[in-house]
């Protein structure tokens, strides 16, 4: 079974913070995805990696920044945390971008709120 | 603009009963469409995958149909249990590398 691992559950910060969210996949997936779940939205892309040191930006990348110094670990950073980041945030990870194995494999989400 | 959306936003049902959920999408150029289960506080987990030429997909209780004409999906629950209690996402993905999302549908079966 893919397993994606995020570090932590909950979180809590003030404004002004900066933050660090990692994901851990151990499928040796190329792709890895950061999302934020909000209540009444569809998971919105905040970054994407396909491959080692490669990103692209998503919908949503203001006051985001990622990195991916290893295959299967991808981290996202929020330089100054602040509260309208507050949300639900889901790592994924898939083998492919196309076909049957774009299947997205996700973590158990980590709900960051910054006071 | 890409879009999916679902209907209903919430359904209550019993349990034992069967409900149909609603997926309506347009995004082009399609690629497969997936419906998704996600537990509270879980992530989500893919329940079936429909590609151009497929118009209905089941997985136990689970059945997807798709109909690309109309650009309309429907996942169909039999006999629901108390652990059908979710929220169900419908995901549409092109041809490049584009995920969309629905808002998902939030339901919950009482005993």
């Amino acid at each position: 079974d893919v397993k994606v691992t995020q570090s932590s559950r909950y979180l809590v910060k003030r404004t002004g913070e900066k933050v660090f969210l990692e994901c851990v996949q151990d499928m040796d997936h190329e792709n890895m995805f950061w999302y934020r779940q909000d209540p009444g939205l569809g998971l919105r892309l905040i970054y994407f990696s396909y491959d080692v040191k490669m990103k692209e930006k998503g919908d949503i990348p203001e006051g985001y920044s990622v990195s991916r110094e290893k295959k299967e670990r991808f981290s996202l950073i929020l330089e100054s945390a602040s509260t309208n980041q507050t949300s639900m945030y889901l790592c994924a990870s898939s083998l492919l971008l196309q076909g049957a194995k774009d299947e997205q494999f996700f973590g158990p989400g980590t709900r960051l709120t910054v006071l | 603009k890409n879009q999916v959306e679902q209907s209903p936003q919430s359904l209550i049902i019993l349990e034992g009963k069967n409900c149909t959920l609603q997926c309506n999408y347009t995004v082009s150029p399609f690629s497969n469409l997936r419906w998704y289960k996600q537990d509270t506080g879980r992530g989500p987990v893919s329940l079936t995958i429909m590609t151009f030429s497929e118009n209905t997909k089941s997985n136990g209780r689970y059945t997807a149909t798709l109909d690309a004409d109309t650009k309309q999906s429907s996942l169909h629950i039999t006999a629901s249990q108390l652990s059908d209690s979710a929220s169900y996402i419908c995901v549409v993905k092109d041809y490049g590398q584009n995920f969309v999302f629905g808002p998902g549908t939030r339901l919950s079966v009482l005993p």
